[in-house]
């Protein structure tokens, strides 16, 4: 069973410009959340989607927005950039929501602003 | 405020020997916690996970306590290999709420 699917893994864009980064689930799993990781923070958490609806929201700025399709697929977007926005952004699939099983992770979308 | 705290930023552990990592947590509605492990330039991979009704849970080399009152997880891997050398998170939620993971804790096993 395939896992996590993250693309592109690799990604440098300038200060100002916008990024769309995809992620496919798991087959089956529904529920697609997205975290941030930067040195010494850990995984923060974005949001999540869940049969196309947004379940959850973390504390980012409205820059950061996303959404899911039908198949599950899920998209986020950043827009006008900031170097501090250079980060690891990974994509979590559950079964289920969040919360109620494990959400297993894709390889992650590795951003450098500059 | 951290909800999840993992309070030693790396650990060193000999081969052949027991890891113990560390996890606290502040939020009492949180009643699911897992650990993952996360090599450089991979996505965090699921370990083992343990829900509020249970105080351990075992899985091969690798064993998670939950003491509820003290609000503290620990997971245990005995014996220590060289490939566990990873960060390792942990992550708690309650009630659906989104995974909140813990900053990490680099485990180094030294052969």
């Amino acid at each position: 069973k395939a896992g996590v699917t993250q693309t592109p893994r690799y990604l440098i864009k300038t200060r100002g410009q916008q990024v769309t980064l995809s992620c496919s689930p798991i087959s089956g799993h529904r529920s697609v959340s997205w975290y941030q990781q930067t040195p010494g923070q850990g995984l923060q958490f974005l949001f999540e989607y869940f049969s196309e609806t947004q379940r959850n929201k973390g504390n980012f700025p409205g820059r950061f927005s996303g959404r899911q399709f039908s198949n599950s697929r899920s998209e986020m977007n950043v827009s006008t950039l900031e170097l501090g926005d250079s980060a690891l952004y990974l994509c979590a699939s559950s079964l289920l929501v969040t919360g109620a099983t494990e959400a297993f992770f894709g390889q992650g979308t590795r951003l450098t602003v500059v | 405020d951290q909800q999840v705290k993992q309070n030693s930023p790396s650990l060193s552990v000999q081969e052949g020997r027991i890891s113990i990592l560390n996890c606290d947590y502040t939020n009492s509605m949180f009643d699911y916690f897992l650990w993952y492990k996360k090599y450089p330039a991979e996505g965090p991979t699921f370990l083992i996970s343990i829900s509020s009704i249970k105080d351990k849970n075992e899985d091969g080399r690798f064993t998670v306590f939950l003491n509820k009152s003290a609000k503290h997880l620990s997971l245990h891997i005995v014996p220590s290999q060289p490939g566990d050398s990873a960060v390792y998170f942990c992550a708690a939620s309650g009630g659906n709420t989104p995974l909140v993971f813990g900053k990490g804790t680099r485990l180094s096993v030294i052969a």
